[in-house]
């Protein structure tokens, strides 16, 4: 069975800097992956889709990565800003369902 | 923009009580999710759909049904609610692209 793991499970950094959150997943045949942002109370966005044969997808200051061989996503925010302050979540799709990871939590301070 | 559509948003119920959780897309995706997520906490995957008249049952048990009589709807219910059905219910479509959209969710409290 298909394990997703986040980590760190919570961060917190001061405005404007560049961070790194993690996902790994165990089942390396997977079609593709999601990065999600989920505000508290809401539901999940969609931030960015990486197809299994692509090896990055970025949009504006997101940037996310995949290693399939290793079973490894990051999701690199440039230059924080508060606004950025919600929880990531990652998800694999190896076909049939998702699996979610249980997110990081971001706090970017003022 | 996603189009998927839950209601109702809130809701605070008595214990017993007979509730439908609606879910609509206007996409067409022929898969349909229900995810019930505790706050804080992870997603929990309870009933999903890969076509009207298809329905299975998720990773997590769950008391609620479901039924999938048009591709565009994908109604949750709780036949007699109890305190621990309190929790956030996010339903999710997706289509032949395989990424999945999510609605706002709906928040049901039940005393």
């Amino acid at each position: 069975k298909q394990e997703v793991t986040q980590i760190p499970a919570a961060l917190s950094v001061p405005e404007g800097e560049n961070l790194v959150l993690n996902c790994s997943f165990t089942d390396s045949a997977i079609y593709n992956l999601q990065w999600f942002r989920q505000d508290p109370g809401k539901g999940l966005t969609s931030l960015l889709l990486i197809q299994s044969s692509q090896r990055e997808q970025t949009s504006g200051r997101l940037n996310a990565s995949l290693d399939k061989s290793s079973g490894r996503s990051t999701l690199y925010i440039a230059a924080s800003q508060p606004g950025d302050s919600a929880t990531y979540l990652c998800a694999v799709y190896p076909p049939l369902k998702f699996y979610f990871g249980s997110g990081t939590k971001l706090n970017v301070k003022p | 923009e996603a189009d998927i559509y839950q209601t109702p948003r809130y809701l605070v119920i008595g214990t017993g009580k007979k509730i439908t959780l609606e879910c609509s897309q206007t996409m067409g995706h022929d898969k349909m999710y229900w995810y019930q997520q505790d706050p804080g906490m992870e997603l929990h995957l309870i009933h999903y759909s890969y076509g009207v008249n298809s329905t299975e049952k998720g990773d997590l048990s769950s008391e609620s049904t479901v039924s999938r009589i048009r591709t565009e709807h994908f109604p949750l219910t709780l036949e007699s609610a109890r305190p621990s059905h309190t929790s956030q219910y996010l339903c999710a479509s997706s289509g032949a692209g395989n990424t999945i959209y999510f609605g706002e969710g709906s928040w049901l409290t039940v005393v």
